[in-house]
């Protein structure tokens, strides 16, 4: 059965250093969604990504952040200067439509990034 | 702003007992519903989608209920196992918000426990 992977599972940075998450969705879906969960709290939506371009983002998605679907397979998540505050677990998304039962969102086994 | 609630944050039951876990969401104008799993560290595995013309959903043992004017949804999984102790986390997708790809408000889940 097709799956979203991340890599790599875990990440370890120093504050102030560059992180890149790695994410292959799921071969045929066009949507693709970045999402955290900070140890002990609710998952929280990122920044959702559709036709090359950012479709809609939270307010945790600042100018440190930037996404990119650098060829046909993989998607990126970028923070640029990492705080201890993003220490958290990633998942990537992916879904097939924007409607109907294709809307259905699946997930990837997540990223989990240390800042120390 | 929708809101996202889960009660109880945790449950333990004996093996075999049916049992029903709680999700409330203060705006009823939502596109849709998803329930996952997500076991420790692990990443989230949707379980099922209701849509907001649908009343529920079955899948195996579980069954999803969605009461859109009272604010409600529901998981009921029968003969419960220990294999069914995870974490069980619902999501709403607005139609007032989130833009037409949408992204997923949480809640902050249910442990639940199965003893064997």
């Amino acid at each position: 059965e097709p799956e979203v992977t991340q890599t790599p599972s875990h990440q370890v940075t120093q504050m102030g250093q560059e992180v890149i998450l790695r994410c292959v969705p799921i071969s045929n879906h066009l949507y693709f969604y970045w999402y955290r969960q900070i140890l002990g709290q609710k998952v929280e939506f990122l920044v959702s990504f559709y036709n090359n371009e950012i479709s809609e983002k939270s307010e945790i998605f600042d100018d440190q952040f930037s996404v990119e679907r650098p060829d046909g397979s993989n998607f990126t998540l970028k923070i640029r200067s990492t705080k201890l505050e993003d220490s958290a677990m990633y998942f990537c998304a992916s879904s097939e439509a924007r409607g109907g039962p294709s809307y259905e969102q699946y997930f990837g086994p997540g990223t989990r990034l240390t800042v120390t | 702003k929708q809101e996202v609630t889960q009660i109880p944050a945790a449950l333990s039951v004996p093996e075999g007992e049916n049992l029903v876990l709680n999700c409330s969401f203060t705006d009823s104008a939502i596109y849709n519903l998803q329930w996952f799993r997500q076991d420790p560290g692990k990443g989230l595995t949707s379980l099922l989608l209701i849509q907001s013309s649908q009343r529920e959903q079955t899948s195996g043992r579980l069954n999803a209920s969605l009461d859109k004017s009272s604010g409600r949804s529901t998981l009921y999984i029968a003969a419960s196992q220990p294999g069914d102790s995870a974490t069980y986390l619902c999501a709403a997708r607005g139609l007032n918000y989130g833009g037409s790809q949408g992204n997923l408000i949480f809640g902050k889940g249910t442990k639940l426990s199965v003893k064997p």
